[in-house]
């Protein structure tokens, strides 16, 4: 089993619409967490981290579920320039902070 | 605020060449990352310094890839020689601290082929 998993996608939501996706990780002492945003044939970019209570940043929520070890990203009022791969790093305290990284669900924003 | 500097952006080699890869981090970041992306897949980190120091180059296949951070600042990756499972994109980011949570900021990559 991967350390982080994510479902590759694609996503095709249209304009307008809400969709949210999911990342699992395997390691229960995993302590940080984070989405980062990948367009095409460009560099990962921080898009929000996760905290225990969640937290909100515009459209874009991220909640972590402790229980069953996954986090999640929701996208409200979707826009054609959210159309990018959403990456989720987990860091866990023992793997030396190591920054461990999903391959990423690509979403695609159709007009 | 200069961003993360890579250079070059794309390189292609034969199999069996040697290739390397220079990153200008963000001036005063102590951390440095080199990763590894296939792809399709998410970045693998390949080693991480602390200023001149290596943390972590546990996933650094080490009978051909060298990295080094002379004086904490830019570093340059190598591969030597390179095989064609090492086509991907080799992506620098720093870090202020490097301590968990803390965020990377990331270069251009260098997109490389090998034939």
């Amino acid at each position: 089993r991967k350390e982080v998993e994510q479902d590759p996608g694609p996503f095709n939501v249209p304009e307008g619409a809400t969709v949210a996706f999911n990342c699992t990780y395997s390691n229960s002492a995993s302590q940080s967490f984070f989405w980062y945003r990948q367009d095409c044939r460009k560099e990962p970019k921080l898009l929000m981290s996760v905290y225990s209570s969640g937290n909100e940043d515009g459209r874009f929520t991220a909640q972590l579920n402790r229980a069953s070890q996954y986090i999640s990203l929701l996208i409200r009022d979707s826009k054609l320039s959210d159309s990018a791969t959403y990456l989720c790093v987990v860091i866990s305290m023992d793997s030396n902070y190591q920054l461990i990284w999903g391959a990423g669900t690509k979403l695609i924003i159709k007009p | 605020e200069a961003g993360v500097a890579q250079s070059p952006r794309y390189k292609i080699i034969e199999k069996r060449q040697s290739v390397a890869f220079w990153c200008n981090p963000i001036s005063g970041h102590a951390t440095l990352y080199w990763y590894q992306q296939i792809l399709g897949q998410g970045p693998k980190l390949l080693i991480q310094f602390q200023n001149n120091g290596v943390v972590d180059d546990s996933q650094l296949p080490k009978d051909r890839f060298s990295a080094e951070r002379l004086k904490g600042v830019d570093s340059t990756l190598k591969i030597q020689p390179a095989k064609l499972e090492d086509s991907a994109v080799y992506l620098c980011a720093s870090s202020p601290r490097g301590v968990g949570g803390d965020t990377q900021y990331f270069g251009p990559g260098t997109r490389l082929t090998v034939l």
